[in-house]
């Protein structure tokens, strides 16, 4: 049973416009939240992260959103540019819950020029 | 910037054969992780390590071993190699508290004959 889901395996956005990536979990325990990306030969690297104790975080081009009562996270991307094409990863943690991070299986972004 | 370095990009093995993955990290992170990327499936924890010879398993740690002498390496070991565990090996590591951003290894994908 997936406990972090990526609904949606692929997304095509215009060059310029907003690209929403969704996230939604099913463990109630998850308390911190963080998106990867993810460049075809390359490992994952960290964009962007919240805590629960946020509902809004912001880092210049990408916003994540935290809806609790929703379980759901979503990762906004304005303006979009075709160099952000790449595999979003979102995932979640138990910050006391040891080490263990659930990843979603990826949604592939394709931004068109 | 962090460096974290799997020794090989590419491995083809056969049935039976045992498998050592490497990985090194040159951040004196204290944990080392070890995860599989299947698509549809996102990434799965295979083993961890918070600690030189410590080790914790994963979701997934059927079929591995995990061996960390030193605090900058972590080898991942299939005893006994089969096909199902063809695969993209991600390592990662991280510093201090659990909910850390994971550090990635550009990945050794595994084909198992």
């Amino acid at each position: 049973d997936q406990q972090v889901k990526q609904n949606s395996p692929s997304l095509s956005v215009q060059e310029g416009r907003i690209s929403i990536l969704n996230c939604d979990y099913t463990n109630s325990m998850f308390d911190y939240f963080l998106w990867y990306k993810k460049y075809p030969a390359e490992g994952p690297t960290f964009l962007i992260s919240i805590s629960s104790i946020k509902d809004k975080n912001e880092d210049g081009r990408f916003t994540v959103f935290l809806n609790k009562s929703a379980k759901h996270l979503s990762l906004h991307i304005v303006p979009s540019q075709p160099g952000d094409s790449a595999v979003y990863f979102c995932a979640a943690s138990v910050s006391t819950g040891g080490f263990k991070t659930i990843f979603g299986a990826g949604t592939r972004l394709f931004v068109k020029a | 910037d962090v460096k974290v370095t799997q020794s090989s990009r590419y491995l083809v093995k056969r049935t039976g054969e045992k498998v050592f993955l490497e990985c090194v990290q040159d951040m004196d992170h204290e944990n080392m992780f070890w995860y599989r990327q299947d698509p549809g499936l996102g990434l799965r924890l295979i083993y961890f390590s918070y600690d030189v010879k410590m080790k914790e398993k994963g979701d997934i740690p059927e079929g591995y071993s995990v061996s960390r002498e030193k605090k900058e390496r972590f080898s991942l070991i299939l005893e006994s190699a089969s096909t199902n565990q063809t695969s993209m090996y991600l390592c990662a590591s991280s510093f201090g508290q659990s909910n850390e951003k994971l550090f990635f290894g550009s990945g050794t994908q595994l084909s198992v004959l």
